[in-house]
């Protein structure tokens, strides 16, 4: 299985900074990298699909860059709803799509 | 507005089958994939398997022995069986709609999750 490792695990930041999660994977998913969003007590909500492309109604501080084997989520000018847990899954090839353990951004 | 809400107990005793029943409205399960994730603090996101075609399927290999998803296009259901349970299938049970975007399969639908708790 192609494993996912995010970093860091959590974040800190404040109302307007611009944070960057990155997600590593164990061999190249070329550009099949996805991002979800999920609050507590809610399903994962998807945010950017192959790597770069928003998901109709995500904001545009939502961005997302990488191929190969390394890439990243930026969120700029965070707003009070960004709060939450971030993942980032490969669809590359045949399954399983494994995700990454998840990063917990949360209010300094 | 495509919707998906699963059903099942919340407790089942270890060793036991688990049967969850996913009921799908605002779209046909007869096209797209039907999946099942789970979510628990150990594991992460797990995705243990789809069905596709009212019928195909594709398992995690860590999981393919236990597992059977299986569809009723006459109630538009997908069901999950996971056998021989343990602890460590303590989890939330998402259903989930994936769909290919351009060229890359995403999860663009899921349940609310249902808890499962594996316990004597």
């Amino acid at each position: 299985d192609i494993q996912m490792t995010q970093s860091p695990s959590s974040l800190s930041a404040s109302v307007g900074d611009s944070v960057t999660i990155t997600c590593r994977s164990s061999q190249s998913i070329f550009t099949y990298l996805n991002w979800y969003q999920q609050k507590p007590g809610e399903a994962p909500k998807l945010l950017i699909y192959g790597t770069t492309s928003l998901q109709t109604g995500v904001p545009s501080r939502f961005s997302g860059s990488g191929s190969g084997t390394d890439f990243t989520l930026t969120i700029s000018s965070l707003q009070p709803d960004d709060f939450a847990t971030y993942f980032c899954q490969q669809s590359y090839s045949t399954p399983p799509y494994t995700f990454g353990q998840g990063t917990k951004l949360e209010i300094k | 507005q495509v919707q998906l809400q699963e059903s099942g107990p919340g407790l089942v005793r270890p060793s036991e089958t688990l049967s969850l029943t996913c009921t799908v409205s605002g779209g046909s399960i007869s096209s797209l994939y039907w999946s099942w994730i789970r979510q628990s603090p150990e594991k992460g996101l797990e995705w243990i398997g789809y069905m596709f075609d009212s019928g195909t399927t594709n398992y995690n290999p860590s999981l393919k022995s236990r597992v059977t998803i299986s569809g009723d296009t006459s109630k538009n259901q997908v069901s999950l069986k996971l056998k021989s349970l343990t602890a460590a299938d303590t989890a939330v049970y998402y259903c989930a709609r994936m769909s290919r975007f351009e060229t890359t399969m995403v999860v663009d639908y899921w349940g609310q999750g249902t808890l499962v708790t594996v316990s004597s």
